[in-house]
C-alpha cells in the first residue's frame, strides 16, 4: 500500500542553524501538507502547497520557514534558523484532491527534530 | 479558543467492551470530519465524513456525523489491546478545503 515516507525519522541540531525536512508523497497525489505536534500538545498545520505554490499557511509559518517541491518526488521544509521552540515532531502529510471524496490526508510517521 | 473538541480526554477499559468517543465542533463553512488513529507516530487515516447521518464502517469501528448538532462519534465495538492509541478528531472548514485543526485527542487504553 502507498504511504508517505519521511527523512531524517529524528533530527538534533543547534539553535540557529537551518535544517531541511524531506517527504516522499505518495505518488499520484497532488495536495501536501506539513504539520507540527509539540510533545503533549495538539496537531497544528503549518503549510499546504499545491501546483507548486503554497495554497494556504497558518500564523506559525512565519518567513523562517519555507517549503519546496525540488523534483518530482520529494516534498522540503526549511526551518532557516532553528529556535528552542521549534522543538517538534514534524508530520508531512499528502492528498489526491483537496476537496469532494479524495480529500484525505495521509499522513508519513514524522521527523523528530530536537533543538538544543 | 478551541474550534474542535473531544471528550473524553483519556478512557481505560477492558477488552471486550464497546467505546464511543466524541468529537463536537464549532466552524464556519464546515467541509469535513476526519477520523485518526495515532499510537507510536503518525496518525493513521480511519474515516472521513460529510453527509450527515450517513454511518461509515470498518470492521470494528464505525463513525457518523450530525452537522445539525455540529458533532461525531466513534464507535469501537469489542475492543482489542490493539484499539489502544489517541483517536484523533480533526476538521476542514473555511475557504479552503486544504487544512485540517485538530482536537487533542482521546488517550485509549485497552487492558486485556
Amino acid at each position: 500500500e502507498p504511504e508517505v515516507t519521511q527523512t531524517p525519522s529524528h533530527q538534533v541540531t543547534q539553535m540557529g542553524q537551518e535544517v531541511i525536512l524531506r517527504c516522499v508523497p505518495i505518488s499520484n497525489h497532488l495536495y501536501f501538507y506539513w504539520y507540527r505536534q509539540i510533545l503533549g500538545q495538539k496537531v497544528e498545520f503549518l503549510v499546504s502547497f499545491y501546483n507548486n505554490e503554497i495554497s494556504e499557511k497558518s500564523e506559525i509559518f512565519d518567513d523562517q520557514f519555507s517549503v519546496e517541491r525540488p523534483d518530482g518526488s520529494n516534498f522540503t521544509l526549511k526551518i532557516r534558523s532553528t529556535k528552542l521552540e521549534d522543538s517538534a515532531m514534524y508530520f508531512c502529510a499528502s492528498s489526491l484532491a483537496g476537496g469532494g471524496d479524495s480529500y484525505e490526508q495521509y499522513f508519513g510517521p514524522g521527523t523528530r527534530l530536537t533543538v538544543t | 479558543e478551541d474550534k474542535v473538541v473531544q471528550s473524553p480526554l483519556s478512557l481505560v477499559v477492558h477488552e471486550g467492551d464497546t467505546v464511543t468517543l466524541n468529537c463536537s465542533y464549532e466552524v464556519t463553512n464546515f467541509r469535513s470530519l476526519l477520523w485518526y488513529k495515532q499510537e507510536k507516530k503518525a496518525p493513521t487515516f480511519l474515516f472521513m465524513l460529510t453527509s450527515s447521518g450517513i454511518e461509515k464502517k470498518s470492521g470494528r469501528l464505525s463513525s457518523i456525523l450530525d452537522k445539525k448538532e455540529l458533532f461525531s462519534i466513534l464507535n469501537i465495538t469489542a475492543t482489542q489491546t490493539g484499539d489502544s492509541a489517541i483517536y484523533l478528531c480533526a476538521v476542514g472548514f473555511g475557504g479552503s478545503n486544504y487544512k485540517l485543526t485538530f482536537g487533542k485527542g482521546t488517550l485509549l487504553t485497552v487492558n486485556p
